[in-house]
């Protein structure tokens, strides 16, 4: 199976700041990865596909980039809203895996 | 508006059945994979199961394989997760998620496997 491990597990930063959260997979993927947040009691939703590409309605704020083993959540210009726990998921090949998650909190 | 509805969970013993389903409307149903993911308390998301549009082709997370069954029904638009042989560390919240980019997602439904 392919292991996901993100990086860090959880962070805190301020409104306005730009944070980066870091996904590996433990073999080549290529660009088989999506993005998602979970917002405390509400189900995940998708925030980026194909490792870079914005899911419909997603603030551009969110990008995604990498490919292979290594991949990038970034945010830029911190919003309050975005306090929530971000997992990386691979779609490459099955039993499909998520990462471990990385709790954001705004400070 | 797409939705996803998910129900039949419950309280269930050790060595129990449960069969899950997720009731889909506003897209065009059997064009789509579908999946079951589940998240225990307090922990992250584990994917569990998935199923391809037509339902020729299922996968199985190793946790579950054996013991879960997926299936669809095109006809009805309903999603299925029959679940047998139930351990404590099933206990989770079972979500139905869309397509093979898990676009969207239900509410989830809670299962707690407990004597």
């Amino acid at each position: 199976d392919i292991q996901m491990t993100q990086s860090p597990s959880s962070l805190s930063a301020s409104v306005g700041d730009r944070v980066t959260i870091t996904c590996r997979a433990s073999q080549d993927i290529s660009n088989y990865l999506t993005w998602f947040q979970q917002r405390p009691g509400k189900a995940p939703k998708s925030l980026i596909y194909a490792a870079s590409s914005l899911q419909s309605g997603v603030p551009s704020r969110f990008s995604g980039g990498g490919s292979g083993t290594l991949f990038t959540l970034t945010i830029t210009g911190l919003q309050s809203e975005d306090s929530a726990t971000y997992y990386c998921q691979q779609y490459s090949r099955y039993p499909y895996t998520f990462g471990q998650g990385t709790n954001l909190e705004i400070k | 508006e797409m939705q996803l509805l998910e129900s039949g969970g419950g309280l269930v013993q050790p060595g129990g059945c449960l069969r899950l389903a997720c009731a889909a409307s506003g897209f065009t149903f059997t064009t789509y994979a579908m999946n079951w993911v589940r998240q225990a308390p307090g922990k992250g998301l584990e994917w569990v199961s998935g199923i391809t549009g037509s339902g020729d082709y299922t996968y199985y997370a190793d946790s579950v394989k054996g013991r879960f069954t997926i299936s669809r029904d095109n006809s009805k638009n309903i999603l299925y997760l029959q679940m047998t042989s139930l351990r404590a560390e099933d206990t989770a919240l079972y979500y139905c998620a869309q397509g093979p980019l898990f676009d969207s997602w239900g509410q989830g439904t809670l299962v707690t496997v407990s004597s």
